[in-house]
């Protein structure tokens, strides 16, 4: 079984300070980690990932997340907001893959607003 | 871009009317997914294609079939549209590059049901 816990449904922070945004995760096996943002009427769209290797993972628009698998955590910063980061954002989690079909768990989304 | 569409893009439906969401991808993936969003809840898979005719449920399928005749299409169905069913329908590919299994998203379908 897998699930993940998002943080704060809500997040907000002023421009130019730091965005923390927390996931936790359960899986029974290793997990591959996903950041999906989600703009105002459009689809989702895939920030960064964690699969394998490196703990600490770079995704776009300046957004990082460190997997910690003692702490069964991937959160999601990014060192200076920008107003066009208002967005929300999805963790997910998939274990692998039973004959290729991937089940990925979805958190309910944290919504990202960012104070002029 | 994984060349995913999805049609239509809004529709308004009445209570007990069938209705049909398509997906369309170019490139061929071998696994296609349906997703409902509503808020609290995130993304819930509804169901799944591994092949062309080759389908399988996730967790909130009840109200719900599809059919998969082309790879690159797979379409979902209503029987018969309940208010509850309003919500917005995505759908998704898997990408198997290097064995790194990673879900694309379409651009989503909002349907209401009045």
């Amino acid at each position: 079984a897998q699930s993940v816990t998002q943080l704060g449904s809500h997040v907000s922070v002023s421009e130019g300070a730091l965005v923390l945004l927390r996931c936790n995760y359960s899986s029974s096996v290793p997990p591959y980690l996903f950041w999906y943002v989600q703009y105002p009427n459009q689809g989702l769209q895939l920030l960064l990932k964690y699969t394998t290797g490196a703990t600490l993972v770079k995704g776009i628009n300046g957004f990082e997340a460190e997997f910690k698998k003692s702490e069964t955590s991937f959160h999601l910063t990014k060192p200076s907001a920008h107003m066009s980061d208002a967005a929300e954002y999805f963790c997910a989690v998939s274990g692998s893959a039973s004959g290729g079909y991937q089940k990925v768990t979805f958190g309910i989304g944290t919504k990202l607003q960012v104070i002029p | 871009d994984a060349g995913i569409t999805q049609s239509p893009r809004h529709k308004v439906t009445e209570t007990g009317t069938p209705v049909t969401l398509r997906c369309h991808q170019t490139e061929n993936h071998r696994y296609m997914y349906w997703y409902r969003q509503d808020p609290g809840h995130g993304l819930r898979l509804i169901h799944y294609s591994y092949g062309v005719k080759d389908t399988d449920k996730g967790e909130v399928s009840d109200g719900y079939s599809v059919s998969r005749s082309k790879t690159e299409d797979f379409l979902l169905t209503l029987e018969s549209a309940t208010s509850s069913q309003t919500s917005v329908y995505f759908c998704a590919i898997s990408d198997l590059t290097a064995g790194e299994e990673t879900q694309y998203f379409g651009p989503g379908t909002r349907l209401l049901v009045l």
